[in-house]
């Protein structure tokens, strides 16, 4: 079985400049989340989709941040402009809630690390 | 406010030993933990979980525990091999939240041969 896709691995940008990250979830994986994890920390949820719509988007910044998942399968990230403090690795992660298994277990990409100079 | 806390960023053990990795977390509702394991440039992969109604749960060298009254859990890997390099984190999950995971800061772990 195929994992979580991302792409590009890298980024580097200049502040105030756009950036878009792409995601493909395990095959029928109805939920999707994308964190955004900076140096030190642990992964900070930004969005949570179920199927194509947002279950929660309550710390993506706004402003700057716009995500979708257009037919409930890939999704992309998208920062305009980029500030400094961007700069993080940005991970997709998707889960099934099947199963007998009454908690969350979410299968994460491998990461987009973003550098904003 | 951090919820969920790992306040050791570094643990060195020596290959064979015991490793104990800690998290504390200060949100009463939740109510399932799990232990994450990340190498570099990969994402985090799932290691182990708990549900708040037990107080252990073992898979093979990892053994989580659970003190639901100190709020407090840790992670035990015995014995220890280098493979075990890694990041940990802890996290957790609370009913009606859509089953969002709460992540701690990690701690690395250094298995030394």
């Amino acid at each position: 079985e195929a994992g979580v896709a991302q792409s590009p691995r890298y980024k580097i940008i200049e502040k105030r400049q756009s950036v878009a990250f792409w995601c493909n979830p395990i095959s029928g994986h109805a939920t999707l989340y994308w964190y955004q994890q900076i140096l030190g920390q642990g992964p900070k949820l930004l969005i949570q989709f179920q199927n194509n719509g947002v279950v929660d988007d309550s710390q993506l910044p706004k402003d700057r941040f716009s995500a979708e998942r257009l037919k409930g399968v890939d999704s992309t990230l998208k920062i305009q402009p980029a500030k400094l403090e961007d700069s993080a690795v940005y991970l997709c992660a998707s889960s099934s809630h099947k199963g007998t298994r009454p908690y969350n277990e979410q299968f994460f990409g491998p990461g987009t690390r973003l550098t904003v100079l | 406010d951090q919820q969920v806390k790992q306040n050791s960023p570094s643990l060195s053990v020596q290959e064979g030993r015991i490793s104990i990795l800690n998290c504390d977390y200060t949100n009463s509702m939740f109510d399932y933990f799990l232990w994450y394991k990340k190498y570099p440039a990969e994402g985090p992969t799932f290691l182990i979980s708990i549900s708040s109604i037990k107080d252990k749960n073992e898979d093979g060298r990892f053994t989580v525990f659970l003190n639901k009254s100190a709020k407090h859990l840790s992670l035990h890997i015995v014995p220890s091999q280098p493979g075990d390099s890694a990041v940990y984190f802890c996290a957790a999950s609370r009913l009606g939240s859509a089953r969002q995971l709460t992540f701690g800061s990690g701690t690395q772990l250094t298995v030394l041969p």
